[in-house]
C-alpha cells in the first residue's frame, strides 16, 4: 500500500535550535517526495522537493531534506529555527512529477522563545 | 513563479444549497488539477482528478454526484458541493501541474455548512 508515515504529530523546539522533522514512505514506484509548509488556514507552501539525483536537496527559509532510499525517508531539516516557522509540516509522494499526492498527516511544529 | 488562486476563501451555506469553488491558474496553463480535502488537524486527502476537457476522475469513497467537477479551460476548475450538509464542512484544497514539476497550492476554501 502507498503511505506516508510522519511519526512526530508535534514537536517543540526552542527558536535557535536545529530542527528535523521525520518522514518515511511506502511507495511501490520511484517516489517523487516533497514537504509542504501550511499556516492556519492557509494552502500549502512548496519548501522542497526531490525527484532525482543529488539526495539532498535544498529549498527555501533554509529548509533542507536529505532521501535515503535504504530507509524510505525523507526528512526534512533546518539548522536553526525561528519563530517564524512554526506551522504545520507535511510530507506527501507522488509518482511524477506535479501529480496527484499522498500526504503524510503533518507535524505541527510550536516554537519556543 | 507559478500561483494558483482559489475562490472564494470562506463561505457559509445553508443546508441543501450548492456551493461553488473556483481553482484557477494565473500565470500557467493547467491541463490537469487536484481537488483535495482537510479535515481539522487532518491530513490532505485527495478527492479527484480534474482535467480539461474530459471528465473527472474521483478517488474511491468520493460521490461524484455530490462533488461536481468541472474543467472547461486550460487554467480554471471548479468544484460544485451540491446539496451541502454539515458533514460537508470541511477545508477544500486545490491544486495544479506546474510548469517547474510540483503541484502549486491554492490557499484553500473553508466550507461552513449550518
Amino acid at each position: 500500500a502507498q503511505s506516508v508515515t510522519q511519526p512526530d504529530i508535534h514537536i517543540t523546539v526552542s527558536e535557535g535550535a536545529s530542527l528535523e522533522l521525520r518522514c518515511n514512505y511506502s511507495y511501490g514506484a520511484t517516489p517523487y517526495l516533497f514537504w509542504y509548509v501550511q499556516s492556519p488556514g492557509q494552502g500549502l507552501q512548496l519548501l522542497l522537493k526531490y525527484f532525482s539525483g543529488d539526495t539532498l536537496v535544498q529549498g527555501i527559509k533554509g529548509f533542507e531534506a536529505e532521501f535515503k532510499r535504504s530507509q524510505s525517508s525523507f526528512n526534512l531539516r533546518k539548522p536553526s529555527v525561528h519563530w517564524s516557522d512554526a506551522a504545520e509540516y507535511f510530507c506527501a509522494v507522488g509518482g511524477d512529477q506535479g501529480g496527484k499526492l499522498i500526504f503524510g498527516q503533518g507535524t505541527e511544529l510550536s516554537v519556543k522563545p | 513563479g507559478a500561483v494558483v488562486s482559489q475562490h472564494p476563501s470562506r463561505v457559509i451555506c445553508k443546508s441543501g444549497t450548492s456551493v461553488k469553488i473556483e481553482c484557477r491558474s494565473l500565470d500557467f496553463q493547467a491541463t490537469t488539477m487536484f481537488w483535495y480535502r482537510q479535515f481539522p488537524k487532518k491530513s490532505l486527502m485527495l478527492m479527484a482528478t480534474s482535467n480539461e476537457g474530459s471528465k473527472a476522475t474521483y478517488e474511491q469513497g468520493v460521490e461524484k454526484d455530490k462533488f461536481l467537477i468541472n474543467h472547461a479551460s486550460l487554467t480554471l476548475s471548479t468544484l460544485t458541493v451540491t446539496s451541502a450538509h454539515p458533514e460537508d464542512s470541511s477545508f477544500y484544497i486545490c491544486s495544479a501541474r506546474d510548469p517547474g514539476g510540483a503541484g502549486t497550492f491554492g490557499s484553500g476554501t473553508r466550507l461552513t455548512v449550518v
